[in-house]
């Protein structure tokens, strides 16, 4: 198993440019998350899904969209980038038991906005 | 919300126990606490989680103290690979599965 691959991981985009960020999952998990690190803070949830076709916003979601086609693929969009937008973007899945929520992360996408 | 409150580093030397401690005083009785770390810049890894009891893998140990208001994660025989930003979580048993990340512990293991 690949476990949470994330793809690409690293971009460097003008402001104004826009973007999409893939996560992909093979452990058949129903809840997926977006979650950006900025320098010597933690992460910060963007939005998360539940299942396939049903998404929720997070903590810190404008200027962030998203998208659960398939169970297995969560889609992180930048319509039109910012300066501020410059983060390391992890994904993470995990089961549906709400009592249990091991998340597992992938590697991050490093993302430069200038 | 930040719902627990870590030291901004440590140092353990190398083959000692780390304890790392976590305040969480406001945690509620249906609220577990997780503890997560990250090496370098990698992605997050899930450690080991408690409710009320004591807990251990073959990670580490949870220790949760008896009013819950705080806990102690320990690395029994901290390793140079164990060196990395160690996250306590508190989230609800139920609703949305978010972890809400602080600052964190960084934790430095010296040979």
């Amino acid at each position: 198993n690949a476990g949470v691959t994330q793809t690409p991981k690293f971009r460097v985009l003008k402001t104004g440019q826009s973007m999409t960020l893939l996560c992909a999952q093979d452990m058949n998990h129903e809840y997926m998350y977006w979650y950006r690190q900025d320098p010597g803070m933690g992460l910060r949830l963007i939005h998360y899904s539940v299942g396939e076709g049903t998404t929720a916003k997070g903590e810190v979601p404008d200027g962030y969209n998203v998208s659960r086609l398939k169970k297995q693929n969560f889609l992180l969009g930048l319509e039109s980038a910012a300066p501020s937008q410059t983060s390391v973007y992890f994904c993470a899945s995990s089961l549906r038991l709400a009592a249990y929520n091991e998340q597992f992360f992938g590697p991050g996408t490093r993302l430069t906005v200038l | 919300d930040a719902k627990t409150t870590q030291p901004p580093s440590m140092d353990c030397a190398e083959g000692r126990a780390a304890n790392l401690p976590c305040n969480h005083s406001t945690i509620s009785g249906n609220e577990y606490v997780y503890w997560y770390r990250q090496i370098h810049s990698q992605g997050p890894q899930y450690i080991i989680h408690g409710l009320k009891n004591n807990e251990t893998n073959e990670m580490a140990s949870l220790i949760i103290t008896e009013d819950r208001k705080s806990s102690t994660l320990i690395l029994p025989h901290a390793t140079l690979r164990d060196t990395a930003v160690y996250y306590c979580i508190v989230r609800p048993s139920t609703g949305a599965n978010n972890l809400f990340f602080g600052t964190g512990t960084r934790l430095t293991v010296i040979p």
